[in-house]
Order: structure tokens, then C-alpha cells, then sequence
């Protein structure tokens, strides 16, 4: 039954240790979104796929990629972690762009430490 | 850039009280939606506005969206311990940023 699924649901990792965070959706939306969201903050939009199209903010350290390898999955890779990238990372998807105001579908979350 | 504020930032409340969040953009937007997060779990949809001026009522919530397309209101009639939790209003500016504002995180006593 569920939606929007993430893996792991809790990722520790060592200082500059790579790391890759996952997403797969069973809903068939177009759009899949990652968030970043440290304590008691909003989320934060990181970059987003319409089908193979990728959209990455303007804010967004280079330190963070994203793979769409089909519609159904996609990935969050951290290239060189640090202690300021510890935080809870969502996945969302949408049917739409977020320009129509299209829902978003958020998964449950994965949270990172890094040591 | 876009900006986003909402105030206030935490809002303590008597079961059976009114509460109200305000939501405020820096640029005009084409839409604005809200997401309600309970402590420890993730945003969760509420609704969307589009339309100047727009006014949606889901139960004991009521949505506004301004006339100029740059704020919006999210109220809710006697609350209850099941409301708790944050809320965030999210704003989209023709595409160009899709913005969440700080939330407004609520506590209702019972």
C-alpha cells in the first residue's frame, strides 16, 4: 500500500564516506522531488526530476547529485558528506510540476548522521 | 530570491480554541499550498489555492489566499489534540522556485 518508500530510514555515515539515499514510488507521477530538512526547519527543495528533466536549485551544493534511472526510482547521492549535511532528507513525487500547485506525496523520510 | 515567512512560529492553544497561521511571500505567487507535519513524520498535503482570493473550508479549516497573490491564511475552528503538529504554507512563483515558509508549529492542550 505504500506510496512513496524510502531506504534506508536511517543512514549513518563517516565524514566525506560517500552516500547514496534512495526513493521508489508505486504512483507513476511524473515528478519526484529531494528535500532536505534539518531540525525544526522547513524543508528544503535540493533539486527536482520531471520525467528525465532535472531541475536543480540555484542553492544547491554541488555536494549533492541525483540519478533517475527509470520512473519509479530515484536517488540521492552525497559525494564528500560533512557534519552540516546531517539531516532528515525527504523524498516527494507529484503527477504535475509544482508550477500547477499539484499535490506532493512525501515518503517517510530517511535520516542521515554523519560522524 | 523568493522568500516565504510565516508567523507565528509557535502558537500554544486551549483545546476548543481558535488558531490561525499567516502566510507571506516576497513575490506574487502562482500558487500556494499547505502541508501539515506531526512530530516525527512527514509532510502531509492539505490543500491548494490558485485563484485570487480564493477561499477553501475543509472541515474546521479554512484556507485564504490573498487578492495580490502574496499571502494566505490558514484557520482553524475549535482545535483539537489531533491538529497538533506543524504547518507549513508552500509557495510556487510561476515555476521559477517552489519556496516552504518556516512553519508554524501548534500545541493544544488538552
Amino acid at each position: 500500500d505504500a506510496m512513496v518508500i524510502q531506504n534506508p530510514r536511517y543512514q549513518v555515515t563517516q565524514f566525506g564516506k560517500p552516500v547514496t539515499l534512495s526513493c521508489s514510488q508505486t504512483l507513476n507521477h511524473n515528478v519526484m522531488y529531494w528535500y532536505q530538512q534539518k531540525s525544526s526547519q522547513a524543508p528544503k527543495l535540493l533539486f527536482h526530476y520531471y520525467d528525465k528533466d532535472f531541475n536543480n536549485e540555484a542553492d544547491t551544493p554541488d555536494n549533492f547529485q541525483s540519478r533517475r534511472p527509470n520512473t519509479s526510482f530515484c536517488f540521492l547521492d552525497i559525494r564528500s558528506p560533512g557534519l552540516g549535511d546531517a539531516a532528515m532528507y525527504l523524498c516527494a513525487t507529484s503527477r504535475d510540476h509544482h508550477r500547477t500547485g499539484d499535490e506532493q506525496f512525501f515518503g517517510p523520510g530517511t535520516r542521515l548522521t554523519v560522524l | 530570491g523568493q522568500q516565504v515567512m510565516q508567523i507565528p512560529q509557535y502558537q500554544h492553544v486551549q483545546e476548543g480554541e481558535d488558531f490561525t497561521t499567516y502566510c507571506n511571500s516576497s513575490t506574487t505567487l502562482s500558487n500556494i499550498q499547505w502541508y501539515k507535519q506531526r512530530p516525527g513524520g512527514h509532510p502531509v498535503f492539505l490543500i491548494q489555492l490558485v485563484k485570487s482570493g480564493e477561499v477553501k473550508k475543509q472541515k474546521r479549516l479554512t484556507f485564504q489566499f490573498g487578492e495580490a497573490k502574496k499571502n494566505s491564511s490558514l484557520h482553524i475552528t475549535a482545535t483539537q489534540t489531533t491538529d497538533v503538529g506543524t504547518y507549513f504554507c508552500a509557495g510556487d512563483n510561476y515555476g521559477q522556485n517552489f519556496v516552504f515558509g518556516p512553519g508554524t508549529r501548534l500545541s493544544v492542550l488538552p
